[in-house]
């Protein structure tokens, strides 16, 4: 099993559906993190885990609500979103919190319509 | 200042030809850095970590001037395959969980 997997890796929802990005990570690493990559922007942090608490949520809205239920699991569940959440939606993951190597999953392209 | 900034490109070289990359940081204090790689509609990859004052792998090397708060990475004999763009990344330093971004080197070689 590689690294970070990433599902779905295409996902496309109107503004009033409920979907959720699923990541897992079989590196043995404590932190997990979700980012935000937009076209021609850099990418966007939107919340880290580590061993299982949140760490961080940088002002991101209430429409997107992370979970982690263990070390190795981390998801992004999505309501009621906008045209412009539309992003490549990236999971990673490092050993520890604080500015270790991280290793990207493969990403799930979302589309709101 | 941004924490991490980059020439956005594009650079487009011929094949074989060596290619530099500068990034600058704005916190003096940062003590590592990566280089990514990313490739069209795919997840940055880790290129190189770099430590002290500098890392070569192969064709690519890392080089970092903390007095003038730069990293450089230079590609030699450019291979088709390099083409993607570029991420240069610095750790925050203020005690947080964050890696800086920038907004990537777009690398085009060409036949």
């Amino acid at each position: 099993e590689t690294g970070v997997t990433q599902t779905p890796r295409h996902l496309v929802m109107g503004m009033t559906n409920k979907k959720s990005l699923k990541c897992e990570q079989h590196l043995g690493h404590n932190a997990m993190y979700w980012y935000k990559q937009s076209a021609k922007k850099p990418l966007e942090l939107m919340f880290v885990y580590s061993l299982e608490e949140r760490v961080e949520n940088n002002s991101v809205p209430s429409r997107f609500s992370p979970e982690c239920p263990n070390s190795s699991h981390l998801f992004l569940h999505l309501h009621t979103l906008q045209p412009e959440d539309s992003a490549l939606y990236l999971c990673a993951s490092s050993q520890d919190r604080g500015g270790s190597e991280q290793y990207f999953g493969p990403g799930t392209r979302l589309t709101v319509t | 200042r941004k924490e991490v900034e980059q020439d956005p490109g594009p650079f487009n070289v011929p094949e074989g030809a060596t290619v530099a990359f500068n990034c600058t940081y704005s916190n003096s204090a940062s003590q590592s850095f990566f280089w990514y790689r990313q490739d069209c509609r795919k997840e940055p990859k880790l290129l190189m970590s770099v430590y002290s004052s500098g890392n070569e792998d192969g064709r690519f090397t890392a080089q970092l001037n903390r007095a003038s708060q730069y990293i450089s990475l230079l590609i030699r004999d450019s291979k088709l395959s390099d083409s993607a763009t570029y991420l240069c990344v610095v750790p925050d330093q203020t005690g947080a969980n964050n890696l800086f971004f920038g907004t990537g080197t777009r690398l085009t070689v060409i036949p």
